[in-house]
């Protein structure tokens, strides 16, 4: 089994709302990994966690917040966020940090903001 | 700052065809290279892997080869079919000190098979 599974698919939220994007796999993954991809853009890596740690934020906006209950869940909360915000969010995972590993990739959750 | 490019940017094909798609990166201090493909408003499905110190990987009808030094990657599709219509994008692994893959996207290769 190589599932990533997110949810929800997709999401419409104003710009007040406060909403998460939820990402889960059971493959004993230690590394999760959050990506941004605009439209016809190639993804953009937003954070790494490595054993539950955060390990690399790359200069994300604090209004998203990552956040990784346990090694199987990978959470990103979203509050106040803007219209250029909008964009297919991606989950990833992999067995860990080494060279390796190869990158598995969730479905993704579409998110629009109004 | 490494850089991907992957050329072309889209291509039509006849159902039948060989085809090779390039993917060329600017810094050769990567891990590895993989190639993904996605599907129009779909997540990335990984098809091949090769280590830096690989030269090429094979799976099915699909062969990817590294020239590390060169800062070269090809992916060669076999007997192309209307179903390996998608997005392809590859990707490098960059070497960073810290924990996690950083992974470097290039553009991608629209690809069309027509029957």
């Amino acid at each position: 089994d190589t599932e990533v599974t997110q949810t929800p698919k997709h999401l419409v939220m104003g710009m007040t709302n406060k909403k998460s994007l939820k990402c889960e796999q059971h493959m004993g993954h230690r590394a999760m990994y959050w990506y941004k991809q605009k439209a016809k853009k190639p993804p953009e890596l937003m954070f790494v966690y490595s054993y539950e740690k955060l390990s690399i934020n790359e200069s994300v906006p604090s209004r998203f917040s990552p956040e990784c209950p346990n090694s199987s869940l990978l959470n990103l909360h979203l509050h106040a966020l803007q219209p250029e915000d909008s964009a297919l969010y991606l989950c990833a995972s992999s067995q860990g940090h080494l060279s390796g590993n190869t990158i598995y990739f969730g479905e993704g959750s579409w998110l629009t903001v109004v | 700052k490494q850089e991907v490019t992957q050329i072309p940017a889209a291509l039509s094909v006849p159902e039948g065809e060989n085809l090779v798609l390039n993917c060329s990166f600017t810094d050769s201090a990567i891990y590895n290279l993989q190639w993904f493909r996605q599907d129009p408003g779909k997540g990335l499905t990984s098809l091949l892997l090769i280590q830096s110190s690989q030269r090429e990987q094979t799976s099915g009808r699909l062969n990817a080869s590294l020239d590390k030094s060169s800062g070269r990657s090809t992916l060669y599709i076999a007997a192309s079919q209307p179903g390996d219509s998608a997005t392809y994008l590859c990707a490098v692994r960059e070497e960073r000190m810290e924990y996690g893959n950083k992974l470097v996207f290039g553009a991608g290769t629209i690809l069309r098979v027509k029957s």
